[in-house]
């Protein structure tokens, strides 16, 4: 069975720019969870989607958006890019109600 | 606002060694404590999760306590092996939000 995959692998921008980050969840999982590892703060919450929803938002700016399609995959949106916001992308996916979540190997944004 | 804390930040022992990470939270009201362990790049691999209502869990060399009253959950790791170079990553689960809290890790290295 595939785990969950996330492309790109990295991605290098400028300030100023956008980024889009994908991430497939596992087959039959319909929740996606993103997740930001910046360095020295540690893995924080971003953002859930279930079954094309938005279900729930961390502590995050409104530059940070994302969606979930119809085959439960899922983008994250970030514009407007900064400095601070070089880091390890996580995403996640689960059975909804499930308590446990697999991750992604993740996506490594560098902002210059 | 939930928060965890892991301590210690860094850990290197000899191989064969047993060891104990610790990791703490604010917020006794938790739907459960998850382990993961997360190689140099890579995403998050899950190890053990408690449920509010358990005390334990175990996989093979590793154990996992949760003691809800003091805010306390401790990942001990028997006849550690160069394989468990990792850091390992406590969370704490949020009823009804689907979302973990994270501590920022323990980096463990383990000494041929």
């Amino acid at each position: 069975e595939a785990g969950v995959t996330q492309s790109p692998t990295h991605l290098i921008k400028t300030r100023g720019q956008q980024a889009t980050l994908r991430c497939s969840p596992i087959s039959g999982h319909t929740s996606v969870y993103w997740y930001q590892q910046a360095l020295g703060l540690g893995l924080q919450f971003l953002l859930w989607y279930d079954e094309g929803e938005e279900r729930n938002r961390g502590n995050f700016p409104p530059r940070f958006s994302g969606r979930q399609f119809p085959n439960y995959s899922s983008e994250l949106n970030v514009n407007a890019l900064e400095l601070e916001d070089s880091a390890l992308y996580l995403c996640a996916s689960s059975l909804y109600g499930d308590e446990t979540q697999y991750f992604g190997p993740g996506t490594r944004l560098l902002v210059l | 606002k939930q928060e965890v804390t892991q301590i210690p930040a860094a850990l290197s022992v000899p191989e064969g060694e047993n060891l104990v990470l610790n990791c703490s939270f604010t917020d006794s009201a938790i739907y459960n404590l998850q382990w993961f362990r997360q190689d140099p790049g890579k995403g998050l691999t899950s190890l053990l999760l408690i449920q509010s209502s358990q005390r334990e869990q175990t996989s093979g060399r590793l154990n996992a306590s949760l003691d809800k009253s003091s805010g306390r959950s401790t990942l001990y790791i028997a006849a550690s092996q160069p394989g468990d170079s990792a850091t390992y990553l406590c969370a704490a689960g949020s009823s009804g939000y689907s979302t973990l809290t994270f501590g920022k890790g323990t980096m463990l290295l383990v000494s041929p």
